[in-house]
């Protein structure tokens, strides 16, 4: 089983829509959470930490849920240009930021 | 003034070859960590590095992968006698010290393709 499991997608979702979507961890030592986009054939790029009361950044929500050990990102009024995967990433409990990578959950925005 | 820099950006080899990727990150960056993308997979931890120390390579697939960063600057993966599976994109990411809330800046990465 993986550390960090994500719905692949592609979630297809029209232009001004909402789209939502989780990840899973293994590891309940984990201490960061962040979601980081990556579009394709560039490097990830980070989008958003999570903190435990939730935060949101402009048209992103995210949140935390350490009991059932899952994270979730939403995004309001998409925009074509929000078309990527989302990588959700997970530092294990390292001292020193080891990350573990989802595969990623790829977001396709339609005109 | 600029992000993490990698080079090549790409690389053919022939099985057997020995390749080696250069990564230099931004400048004053404490943490080095080197990662492997897979086609369709997120990234996975290769090897870290705090300065010029190699404190974890956990992530090193096999004995053919080496990596050194040998005055805490730039960094160097080798790969000695690539085999297909090594096929992959390298990334190379930096961060100011060895905090676990300290964000990863991603350099382009090198796409290797090993025939």
């Amino acid at each position: 089983r993986k550390e960090v499991e994500q719905d692949p997608g592609p979630f297809n979702v029209p232009e001004g829509a909402t789209v939502a979507f989780n990840c899973t961890y293994s590891n309940s030592a984990s201490q960061s959470f962040f979601w980081y986009r990556q579009d394709c054939r560039k490097e990830p790029k980070l989008l958003m930490s999570v903190y435990s009361s939730g935060n949101e950044d402009g048209r992103f929500t995210a949140q935390l849920n350490r009991a059932s050990q899952y994270i979730s990102l939403l995004i309001r009024d998409s925009k074509l240009s929000d078309s990527a995967t989302y990588l959700c990433v997970v530092n294990l409990g390292d001292s020193w930021g080891k990350l573990q990578f989802g595969a990623g959950t790829q977001v396709v925005v339609t005109p | 003034g600029a992000g993490v820099s990698q080079s090549p950006r790409y690389k053919v080899a022939k099985r057997g070859q020995d390749v080696a990727l250069r990564c230099d990150p931004i400048s004053g960056h404490v943490s080095l960590f080197w990662y492997q993308q897979a086609l369709g997979q997120g990234p996975e931890f290769l090897t870290y590095f705090q300065n010029e120390a190699q404190l974890d390579k956990s992530g090193l697939p096999s004995d053919r992968f080496f990596a050194e960063r040998p005055e805490g600057s730039v960094s160097t993966l080798k790969i000695q006698r690539t085999q297909q599976e090594d096929s992959a994109v390298y990334l190379c990411a930096s961060s100011t010290s060895g905090v676990a809330k300290n964000i990863q800046y991603f350099g382009a990465g090198t796409r290797l393709s090993v025939l």
